[in-house]
């Protein structure tokens, strides 16, 4: 069975800063594109950020820019966010995802999700 | 950039079609075919349904289509089933810059 499951999440201050993991099993992340995509309490689907297989780009949303780092490690199959000065714009969960990239040949879909980790900012 | 424009709510009776739009600009649904589409149920993750604008992950009934016209795509459900009342969001690679947008999302009721 192919999964993501994120962790880390919880409560964090105003200016505080939390590391969200995500971590694979049943495929290899290291063909893959990932992304970050988060959701406000009772709010729409909002993509965070991108990395490339081999972590040599990543791209942010605006609203992250400067404040949020995404990394991997695919020895370790796992995906990173990490994320500093937050606000309490950032409370949301946050979900994992293959894909959500601009892979070498054509656009990769998120089509693996995790199940998220929620974040509250207050 | 603003999210991609999705109604609110749209509604249908079992059985019947309906259909979700999603509006976007030429930089985004207009100018180009990566065009798809996330189901989502409360308390649950997304689920891709539909990508390249029309084309169904295996698994996905073929009830559910998606097109495109311009600078808006639309999914329909045919047959409306009660398991289809769920959360639908629209999404599009929008270029370099501003990468990915997500619709506001469209809440699908069954009656």
């Amino acid at each position: 069975e192919v999964l993501l499951v994120e962790s880390g999440g919880g409560l964090v201050q105003p200016g505080g800063s939390v590391r969200l993991s995500c971590v694979a099993s049943g495929l290899t992340i290291s063909s893959h594109g990932m992304s970050w995509v988060r959701q406000a309490p009772g709010k729409g689907l909002e993509w965070v950020s991108a990395i490339s297989y081999n972590g040599g780009s990543t791209y942010y949303a605006e609203a992250v820019k400067g404040r949020l780092i995404t990394s991997r490690d695919n020895s370790k199959n796992t995906l990173y966010l990490q994320m500093d000065s937050l606000g309490v714009e950032d409370t949301a969960i946050y979900y994992c995802a293959t894909g959500g990239w601009m892979g070498i040949f054509s656009y990769e879909y998120m089509d693996v999700w995790g199940q998220g980790t929620p974040v509250t900012v207050s | 950039q603003s999210a991609l424009t999705q109604p609110p709510s749209v509604s249908g009776s079992p059985g019947q079609s309906v259909t979700v739009s999603c509006t976007g600009t030429g930089s985004d649904v207009g100018g180009y075919k990566y065009v798809s589409w996330f189901q989502q149920h409360p308390g649950k993750a997304p689920k891709l349904i539909i990508f390249d604008v029309n084309r169904r992950p295996s698994g996905v009934p073929d009830r559910l289509s998606g097109a495109k016209s311009g600078n808006t795509a639309s999914l329909t459900i045919s047959g409306l089933q009660f398991e289809d009342e769920a959360t639908y969001y629209c999404c599009s690679y929008a270029g370099a810059y501003t990468y990915v947008l997500f619709g506001g999302g469209t809440k699908v009721t069954v009656l």
